[in-house]
């Protein structure tokens, strides 16, 4: 079946630190998208990215799909305080199963 | 323009009881999504809803949970003869379509004595 491995599991960062979490997957994706849930919170979505190589970026968040369509990144730069929570992407692949998998998320602490 | 409600936002239930979570998606969402999450854990999906129409269960336990989504009212997960290990977070969640962005509700907290 299909997997969906997102790396690292935990991050902890001094504040003002940078910060990836990267998603990798076994196929070819249709689509990757992100979502960030805080502590004792709900998953809220953040961004789809469709296109090979797309780049968008929110803010401090900058968000990636590789040109093969099979992994993606999120990356904040200067981390703060409210950056804390965990961030998943879930994905679609490119088959006629248009299920979304989940990834199991990266875990930010952000020390002030 | 409300979003997704569950209720109850916390419930406790003793072992051997049914518990009935509650799902109203978003105005104009047909497709809803059950999702369960233990403490420090991702989220595992259950069962996908269209209305009326269960889409993919692979993520249920054979016995004990069910899901609906009838043509009037909210989605509802049941599980019946609770025992402590279901005792979890319960998501729900709704898109208008089914690859399109899920918007999540705020969840039901289940504590089983």
């Amino acid at each position: 079946g299909q997997q969906v491995m997102q790396i690292p599991q935990y991050q902890h960062v001094q504040e003002g630190e940078d910060f990836t979490t990267y998603c990798n997957s076994s196929t070819t994706l249709s689509n990757i998208q992100w979502y960030k849930q805080r502590p004792g919170g709900h998953p809220v979505f953040l961004i789809q990215l469709v296109k090979s190589g797309e780049v968008k970026k929110q803010k401090r968040l900058t968000f990636q799909f590789g040109e093969a369509k099979k992994n993606s990144s999120l990356h904040i730069t200067a981390t703060q305080t409210t950056d804390v929570g965990t961030y998943f992407c879930a994905v679609i692949n490119a088959g006629n199963n248009r299920k979304l998998i989940w990834g199991l998320g990266t875990s930010l602490a952000v020390n002030p | 323009n409300a979003g997704v409600m569950q209720n109850p936002r916390h419930l406790v239930r003793r072992r051997g009881q049914e518990a009935r979570l509650r799902c109203s998606p978003m105005k104009g969402h047909s497709h809803v999504y059950w999702y369960r999450q233990l403490p420090e854990e991702g989220l595992k999906f259950m069962v996908y809803l269209q209305k009326e129409n269960i889409i993919d269960e692979s993520g249920m336990p054979k016995e004990r949970f069910s899901a609906e989504f009838p043509k009037e009212g909210p989605s509802i997960l049941r599980i019946q003869q609770v025992v402590r290990g279901d005792s979890a977070a319960y998501f729900c969640a709704s898109s208008p379509a089914r690859d399109q962005p899920q918007h999540f509700g705020d969840g039901t907290r289940l504590s089983i004595l």
